[in-house]
């Protein structure tokens, strides 16, 4: 069975202060994986996704990056936090690229 | 433009009533929809898939679509207190890249 694991759970951090989010996934060889976000309330909206190691395309610009070191791993990353990043922070995998699976998210509040 | 619109904001039903819940894409290019749950604090979670014309049941979930009116409904019957969540809908607009664009979502209470 597959399992999704985020990691941390959830964070408070100081804007302007780094952040590193991360994901992994096992059970699934080269999932196409995917980052959400969801504000407060606010709908999920799609940042990343890659369908492959090294290969990350972007979605939405909210001064976010992310990574795929590995086939099982998917990186979420900013060296510089802004206030409007607080949020649910989701990642996800899609089988077929028709269903989407999401792990447990990660509260992050930006103060 | 919202390419995937929701109905109602917010609904309020009695326990062991039914709930009726509305999706309608903008996007002639929709292949997938889907219904998610998500519960305060947590990550949503599939609840159903339908891609072709017609009805699609399971247990106490009833998922519609009409593809010429790319609309699809979510109906739950005998609803429970724990069926309060945010419902949302998605669409799937490029299945090359497994891509979904949510609605807001229909937030649900089911009142005892």
């Amino acid at each position: 069975a597959q399992t999704i694991h985020q990691w941390p759970v959830a964070e408070i951090k100081a804007v302007g202060s780094p952040l590193s989010l991360g994901c992994t996934i096992k059970g699934k060889s080269s999932p196409n994986l995917y980052w959400y976000w969801q504000a407060t309330g606010g709908t999920l909206q799609q940042l990343f996704y890659s369908i492959t190691v090294g290969q990350v395309e972007s979605v939405v610009q909210l001064n976010l990056s992310a990574s795929r070191p590995k086939d099982d791993q998917f990186i979420l990353s900013t060296e510089k936090l802004l206030l409007s990043h607080s949020g649910f922070y989701l990642c996800a995998w899609s089988l077929d690229n028709e269903r989407l699976f999401f792990g447990h998210g990660t509260k992050l509040s930006v103060l | 433009q919202q390419k995937v619109q929701q109905s109602p904001e917010s609904l309020i039903v009695p326990e062991g009533g039914m709930a009726s819940l509305n999706c309608t894409s903008s996007d002639r290019n929709v292949d997938y929809f889907w219904w998610y749950r998500q519960h305060s604090g947590k990550s949503p979670k599939m609840l159903m898939s339908i891609f072709s014309n017609g009805e699609k049941e399971e247990g106490r979930f009833t998922v519609h679509l009409n593809k010429a009116s790319l609309h699809t409904s979510l109906h739950i019957r005998d609803s429970q207190p724990s069926d309060s969540a945010l419902y949302l809908c998605a669409a799937s607009m490029d299945t090359n890249t497994g891509k979904l664009t949510f609605g807001d979502g229909t937030v649900l209470t089911v009142k005892p």
